[in-house]
């Protein structure tokens, strides 16, 4: 069946713009997660759904950043006010049964550039 | 909390030799469970592998094996027989949604 997918997989913003990142998880997968790569780094954690609610939202590094799972299906993320920082890989990933104990199944990425 | 570290930035083995890549963590839970992921070069995350911490054995998934140490709270991945395809960033991972900062591993035809 179909993986996880990610869209846009390269977005460029200007400094100060607003980006949605938008996670569709595999079929059936209840839990999805976000994280974020930077260059040579392992992923960071952002966020984590079970169904349509945040299970935990720990790691979100400020109110810039938000996410919602309306259906319990696809997921976006939501990066107000777009700072250099913010520019890295972001991917989600999917699995069968929620917590860290089960497998992820990750999507590509989306390579966020903000000039 | 749990931490992972891995201090191995990068790693090379030849073709069809075996490498160990390390990766220590912390926990405060008595019953987890850890991950090794890998991620090729422009190409999605994987499982490679994965330990629950109450079982004994060492899980292993063909090439693949894991030397768990629980007491030194140690998880190294060994790959035998190492192929060109193996080559990749790999992670070390927790349950708590932690990862290290990554191997490179490259494979030396």
């Amino acid at each position: 069946g179909a993986g996880v997918s990610q869209t846009p997989s390269n977005k460029v913003t200007e400094k100060g713009k607003y980006v949605e990142l938008r996670c569709d998880p595999i079929s059936g997968h209840t839990a999805l997660y976000w994280y974020r790569q930077s260059l040579g780094q392992g992923p960071e954690f952002l966020i984590y759904f079970q169904g349509t609610g945040a299970a935990d939202d720990s790691g979100l590094p400020n109110d810039r950043f938000f996410a919602v799972r309306p259906e319990g299906s696809v997921s976006t993320l939501k990066i107000q006010r777009t700072e250099r920082g913010d520019s890295a890989v972001y991917l989600c990933a999917s699995s069968l049964a929620p917590g860290g104990r089960y497998e992820q199944y990750f999507g590509p990425g989306t390579r966020l550039t903000v000039t | 909390a749990q931490t992972v570290t891995q201090s191995q930035p990068e790693m090379s083995v030849q073709e069809a030799e075996t490498v160990t890549l390390s990766c220590t963590y912390d926990t405060s839970e008595s019953d987890y469970y850890l991950f090794w992921y890998k991620q090729p070069p422009s190409r999605q995350m994987i499982l490679v592998i994965r330990q629950e911490a109450y079982k004994q054995q060492n899980a292993t998934e063909n090439r693949f094996s894991v030397n768990f140490q629980k007491a030194a709270k140690s998880f190294s991945l060994k790959i035998s027989d190492s192929q060109l395809g193996d080559a990749a960033m790999y992670f070390c991972a927790g349950e708590k949604l932690t990862f290290g900062t990554g191997t490179r591993l490259t494979i030396i035809p």
